[in-house]
């Protein structure tokens, strides 16, 4: 049963700190998402990648967010300096992208990150 | 620009009753793809169904079932049978030519015993 993973699953942290949080697509997937989930705003897209290249992360604070994808297994969302309004739970997703449009997305466990 | 409009926040059941979860959508492209995806309590999200634009058939899958109305752009969600385990949060979303998933505010369905 082919699952997204994420790492930590919890993470608590204090205001000014570093966070990385890393994800492991299903095996043979070209497209991970990066998604944070507040109550106030809802789900909102971060980052975007497909075959390892950024596509769209107009999401995403550019002063202190950056995700990379080293290589094929491995994404990776950092925040630094962190701060409180980052606390929120924060969800990898990825799928194959034959064609981008019917391509299902499929959700990884998500990271709950509190900033304190 | 892409909406979804999920105006029920929160729906409250007995077991066994039938419950219907709404969900309409915006959008200027032709082609595009609808999806419900469920949150348990335990916070993952589990990919139900995907439904492109040019097939409104409806489709049964157990005791679920969805109504996809092109006309009235919507995409509607049914429980039959509600069982406690169905308590969650259904999350409708849109993908549209730019291929990110558009949310709707979610709706929280708590099914009692």
């Amino acid at each position: 049963d082919a699952r997204v993973t994420q790492t930590p699953r919890h993470k608590v942290t204090e205001m000014g700190q570093e966070v990385t949080m890393r994800c492991q697509p299903i095996l043979g997937h070209n497209t991970v998402f990066w998604y944070r989930q507040t109550m106030m705003q809802g789900l909102e897209l971060l980052a975007y990648f497909r075959n390892r290249a950024p596509l769209d992360d107009s999401g995403m604070p550019k002063d202190r967010f950056s995700a990379e994808m080293p290589d094929a297994t491995l994404a990776t969302l950092k925040i630094q300096p962190s701060e409180p309004r980052d606390s929120a739970v924060y969800f990898c997703a990825s799928g194959l992208s034959r064609d981008p449009r019917q391509e299902t997305q499929y959700f990884g466990p998500g990271t709950r990150l509190l900033v304190l | 620009a892409q909406k979804v409009t999920q105006a029920q926040t929160e729906i409250s059941v007995v077991e066994k009753e039938d419950v219907t979860l709404d969900c309409v959508y915006e959008t200027r492209d032709t082609t595009y793809y609808l999806f419900w995806y469920k949150q348990p309590p335990s916070g993952e999200l589990v990919f139900l169904i995907r439904r492109n634009s040019f097939d409104e058939q409806n489709e049964i899958s157990g005791r679920y079932s969805w109504n996809f109305q092109k006309s009235t752009s919507s995409f509607n969600f049914t429980i039959t049978a509600s069982q406690v385990v169905d308590s969650a949060v259904y999350f409708c979303a849109l993908k549209h030519a730019g291929n990110m998933l558009t949310f709707g505010g979610g709706t929280r369905l708590m099914v009692k015993p």
